[in-house]
Order: C-alpha cells, then sequence, then structure tokens
C-alpha cells in the first residue's frame, strides 16, 4: 500500500515555512525522504528508523511517529533551491525495497 | 566519484518490441534497484538486485526482468512492449542491501517512449 502524502502541492515566499505529511496504513521500519527537481534523479535528504528519531539536514528536519505510522518533513525559512518534487518512501527490514508516496510539489517564489 | 550512469538516456520503441536498460552503480555499490516512473503511478519499484542475486521483486508482470553481473552492472529487460510501460525507468545504486542501511543513489533515469 502506497503511503499518502499532503499536501500535494505547496507554494511558499522564501523564508517561509512548510511541513509535508506522509502516512503509512502499515507499520514503518524506515522512512527515507528524497527530493526531486524537474529532469534529475531524486535525490537523498534523510533516513529515519524506527524509534520516534528526529533527524536534521541544514533547515531541513524530519519526525517519525512509529506509532501514527506517519512521518513528516519541516523545511524552514525556505529557498529558491528547495523548489522540487518531495517523496517519501518507506522500507521494511529486508532489502531497499522502497514504497514511494505520490510525491508533494513544492515551489519556493522570490 | 563518479555517480550512477544509465544508458540509453531516451529510447523510443513500438509495441511488441523489446528493451534493454543498463546500469552501472557507483563503485563499490553491490545493490542496485530499479524504479519506474510515470506521471500516474509515481515511483513503484520493480526489483533489486544484490550480489548478482535478485532480492525483493515488486508487482510487476514477469514481462519485467533484470539481472546483475558480478561486477554490479545491472540491466533490466522488458519484452513485448505495451503502450503503458512508457515511463522514466530509475536505476539507484547503494552501498549495501537494507532500508534502514541508507541512501539510494538515483542514475538519471531512461526514458522510454512506446508507441
Amino acid at each position: 500500500q502506497q503511503p499518502v502524502q499532503s499536501p500535494q502541492a505547496v507554494i511558499l515566499r522564501e523564508g517561509e515555512d512548510a511541513v509535508i505529511n506522509c502516512s503509512s496504513s502499515k507499520a514503518l521500519y524506515s522512512v527515507h525522504w528524497y527530493r526531486q527537481k524537474h529532469g534529475e534523479a531524486p535525490v537523498f535528504l534523510m533516513i529515519l528508523l524506527k524509534g520516534g528519531e528526529q533527524k536534521g539536514h541544514d533547515k531541513i528536519s524530519a519526525s517519525f511517529n512509529e506509532k501514527k505510522q506517519q512521518s513528516s518533513l519541516y523545511l524552514t525559512a525556505s529557498q529558491l533551491s528547495y523548489s522540487g518534487t518531495y517523496f517519501c518512501g518507506t522500507g521494511g527490514n529486508a532489502g531497499n525495497m522502497l514504497t514511494f508516496g505520490g510525491g508533494t510539489r513544492l515551489m519556493v517564489k522570490p | 566519484k563518479a555517480g550512477v550512469t544509465q544508458t540509453p538516456r531516451y529510447l523510443i520503441k513500438t509495441r511488441g518490441q523489446q528493451v534493454t536498460l543498463s546500469c552501472s552503480p557507483i563503485s563499490g555499490h553491490r545493490s542496485v534497484s530499479w524504479y519506474q516512473q510515470t506521471p500516474g503511478q509515481g515511483l513503484q519499484f520493480l526489483f533489486e538486485y544484490f550480489s548478482e542475486t535478485q532480492r525483493n521483486k515488486g508487482n510487476f508482470p514477469g514481462r519485467f526482468s533484470g539481472r546483475q553481473f558480478s561486477n554490479s552492472r545491472s540491466e533490466m529487460n522488458v519484452s513485448t512492449l505495451e503502450l503503458g510501460d512508457s515511463a522514466l525507468y530509475l536505476c539507484a545504486s547503494s552501498l549495501a542491501s537494507g532500508s534502514a542501511t541508507g541512501e539510494l543513489f538515483f542514475g538519471e533515469g531512461s526514458r522510454l517512449t512506446v508507441l
């Protein structure tokens, strides 16, 4: 079952914050976040593992609520370079098989 | 350090034909995964190979197959092409096999158009 991402799209002004959510109907073992710019390959942002661990990457951070089977990506003080489509991918405990959400298209305007 | 290389980048085929796509992972990476990306279905897992063995397979028909060579390079093949196979096929390499072990490095993809 594909995780559900919300919102599907968001438009921000530079400096504004955003939250992207990823919900799964299945128990989560790991959650990956990737960003893909138009015409480019998806690029890894971070991975979160069971245990509610929160990770950070510059002004981008994420949380993982194992009980709620949810993960959220927080983008703080957004920059133009943050524009792109964000995907969450949920993983099991065997192999590199990730089930990706439908993506959240984020556009940051000056 | 060279990234993941996929060839060809673009190709056009007609229904019924077959196609072979190639992926060279980052040096030292032993896991190669394949994903299909379409506007309607998003990113969908095809299969993963690790040390020449298929570790996982997604929910795709048997027309989709793959293999991995001893140098970790991988190929995927789609036989009897259908219009719905038009997609961007992405290859991702990783040091190890396990969704908790770290990031996937994606190539830029092979864009297949089936007419």
